[in-house]
């Protein structure tokens, strides 16, 4: 089955800082690459997601690129302020499933 | 449009009990899915229903169990409870079209 990995677990940042999430993904039939941002007491919220048929997609302030030949996508996160902290899932799916693989997180945080 | 609902918000039973939880996904969407979150294990796939059938399954046991209702909405139930059970159970409504999942805010299940 998918294996996803996800580093760091752990990424700490000054408020205006640039902030990158890395992840790997075994299956080479993924082709649906989601982005999650939990907050505390609250579900995964999608914030941004790629498909394999793309190479990098930007919204505002943060980006997603994939590389399928090496199976590594990252998110990228500009300008970081404080409300970005919280705690980032990857993710990865195959074909129409509705059943992803997720990263084990990051715990993103922005100090002001 | 209303997001996932997910009910109660706040769960406190003792080990042997059952539980049922609920979700109502989002107009329009007919497939959900739950979860379970642990600090320990991350976010694990429970199962998948679509149109009142469960469609897939994770790797849990029978005392894990679900249905869902012709207006969509889904329950899940756990029989004799164990202390390991205590987790953030987490319901997705997944798009009908393309494979994107939208959270619910989960149901924080405490097993004394």
């Amino acid at each position: 089955g998918e294996n996803v990995e996800q580093h760091p677990s752990t990424l700490s940042v000054q408020e205006g800082d640039s902030a990158v999430i890395k992840c790997t993904y075994s299956d080479s039939a993924s082709n649906y690459f989601p982005w999650y941002k939990q907050e505390l007491g609250k579900g995964p919220q999608l914030i941004i997601d790629i498909r394999s048929n793309v190479g990098e997609k930007k919204d505002q302030r943060i980006a997603v690129t994939l590389n399928k030949t090496a199976k590594h996508f990252s998110l990228h996160i500009t300008e970081t302020q404080p409300e970005d902290s919280a705690v980032y899932f990857c993710a990865a799916t195959s074909g129409g499933s509705y059943i992803p693989t997720f990263g084990r997180g990051t715990s993103l945080i922005v100090h002001p | 449009k209303a997001g996932v609902t997910q009910t109660p918000r706040y769960l406190i039973k003792t080990r042997g009990q059952q539980v049922t939880l609920s979700c109502s996904p989002i107009s329009g969407h007919r497939s959900v899915s739950w979860y379970q979150q642990t600090p320990g294990q991350g976010l694990q796939f429970l199962f998948e229903y679509f149109s009142e059938t469960q469609r897939n399954k994770g790797n849990f046991p029978g005392r894990f169990s679900g249905r869902q209702f012709s207006n969509s909405r889904s329950e899940m139930n756990v029989s004799t409870l164990e202390l390991g059970d205590s987790a953030l159970y987490l319901c997705a409504s997944n798009h009908p079209e393309v494979n994107e999942q939208f959270f619910g805010p989960g149901t924080r299940l405490t097993v004394l």
